[in-house]
């Protein structure tokens, strides 16, 4: 039973537009989300993450927005750059009591020049 | 300077053969893990030590055993490989169990 799911698998973006990607989870326990990306051949790799008491948090071109009365969050990529085509893995755990990171299966996003 | 490493990057082999794949991180963790990404590409944890304890054991068959010899090292051996084991494995490690995972590049095993 997924209880992180990333319904879009594939994203297309013309390059210097904005890239959005969306994660929906089931488990209501969850209070720390994260994203990954990862290029092919190698492991995924830290990008942002979000704490359940924010509903946003920043870091560069990249804005991850949090809804938890939707159980909803995602990751905004402005302006998107050739280098961001790779698979984004949304991810999420309850940080209290459990060491386990649940997994989306993954969005690839291509950008095209 | 590889942080996270693992070897073999890729692994053929036949049913039924034991085979281990070794994980090694130079960041000075305290925690490890192991990931199955399976065909519908979903990261599934495995197994996590900390500290070279067993902290996470997922419902994963018997027949995969992970080794800790120290806490820089997280191998993992599978015995009597089936064709369903053949998936691509990832090793991670983070500064302890709260702290962000840091992946390696991943074993691609098929089984055949």
């Amino acid at each position: 039973d997924q209880q992180v799911k990333q319904n879009s698998p594939s994203l297309s973006v013309q390059e210097g537009r904005i890239s959005i990607l969306n994660c929906d989870y089931t488990n209501s326990m969850f209070d720390y989300f994260l994203w990954y990306k990862k290029y092919p051949a190698e492991g995924p790799t830290f990008l942002i993450s979000i704490s359940s008491i924010k509903d946003k948090n920043e870091d560069g071109r990249f804005t991850v927005f949090l809804n938890k009365s939707a159980k909803h969050l995602s990751l905004h990529i402005v302006p998107s750059q050739p280098g961001d085509s790779a698979v984004y893995f949304c991810a999420a755990r309850v940080r209290s009591n459990d060491y386990k990171l649940s997994f989306g299966a993954g969005t690839t996003v291509t950008v095209r020049a | 300077d590889t942080a996270v490493s693992q070897t073999p990057k890729y692994l053929v082999t036949q049913m039924g053969n034991d085979k281990s794949i070794k994980c090694e991180q130079n960041l000075g963790h305290d925690t490890m893990y192991w990931y199955k990404q399976d065909s519908k590409k979903f990261l599934k944890i495995m197994f996590s030590y900390n500290n070279k304890e067993l902290i996470i054991n997922e419902t994963v068959p018997n027949r995969f055993s992970p080794k800790s010899p120290d806490k820089a090292h997280l191998n993992l051996h599978i015995n009597s490989l089936e064709l369903g084991d053949s998936a691509v494995y990832f090793c991670a490690s983070s500064q302890d169990l709260m702290q962000t995972q840091y992946f390696g590049p991943g074993t691609r095993l098929l089984v055949l």
